[in-house]
């Protein structure tokens, strides 16, 4: 089985950083994914990380460390649009199917 | 434009009855999921498919049914065995295995 924990809710300042962590426990692990989620929409995906270290992408980074079962989506320049939920999701290997366990979601809330 | 579509986007169930999600993409992707999201709580797998006429129970299979006779359609049924159905439903795609999946829009059932 896997143990996926996030904070449930943050608050940032509009065009502050801010840095989402995710930790986890899996017997297979096949990589780490963020996805965005507002309210009432579908998750959109954000990120994929499979080796350590830090992927960048625009405003979003995402960094894992595999040794110490930690990851974290990092948000530069925040928008009043990026206050939504942030899904971390673990890709297990153990049980051959691969299929991605989700952790319960950081709800992020950005002010002016 | 390739995506995938859920039916409908409000859905009511009267006790005892069955009903059912659709989900169709035209993604050409091989593996299909059902999640269950309720409030505060993560993406809960339902059930997944990774090929036509074959598909596996999630963690959360109890109470609900699904059928994959085409590629691109992975239909959900609540049965009235799910005791608990009010949730907003997620159907989601990908390539394969350990992929970055695309969602729906989501479905959102409750109990009258």
């Amino acid at each position: 089985g896997q143990n996926i924990d996030q904070p449930t809710e943050m608050t940032a300042t509009e065009g502050a950083i801010v840095q989402i962590n995710c930790t986890y426990q899996t017997s297979g692990f096949n990589g780490l994914f963020w996805y965005q989620q507002h309210a009432g929409e579908a998750p959109t995906f954000l990120s994929y990380n499979v080796l350590d270290g830090l992927e960048e992408k625009g405003r979003f980074s995402s960094f894992l460390s595999r040794s110490k079962g930690y990851s974290y989506l990092l948000l530069k320049e925040l928008q009043m649009k990026d206050s939504a939920s942030y899904l971390c999701a673990v890709s297990d290997a153990s049980g051959g199917s691969y299929i991605p366990t989700f952790g319960r979601g950081t709800s992020l809330i950005v002010h002016p | 434009d390739g995506g995938i579509t859920q039916s409908p986007k409000y859905l009511f169930r009267k006790e005892g009855q069955n009903v059912t999600l659709s989900c169709e993409q035209n993604l050409n992707h091989d593996a299909m999921y059902w999640y269950r999201q309720d409030p505060g709580q993560g993406l809960r797998l339902i059930y997944y498919s990774q090929i036509v006429n074959d598909f596996q129970k999630g963690d959360i299979a109890e109470g609900y049914s699904v059928s994959r006779e085409k590629k691109e359609s992975f239909p959900l049924t609540v049965t009235s065995a799910q005791k608990n159905p009010t949730a907003f439903y997620l159907c989601a795609s990908s390539f394969g295995n350990n992929e970055k999946l695309f969602f729906g829009s989501g479905t959102q059932l409750s109990v009258l």
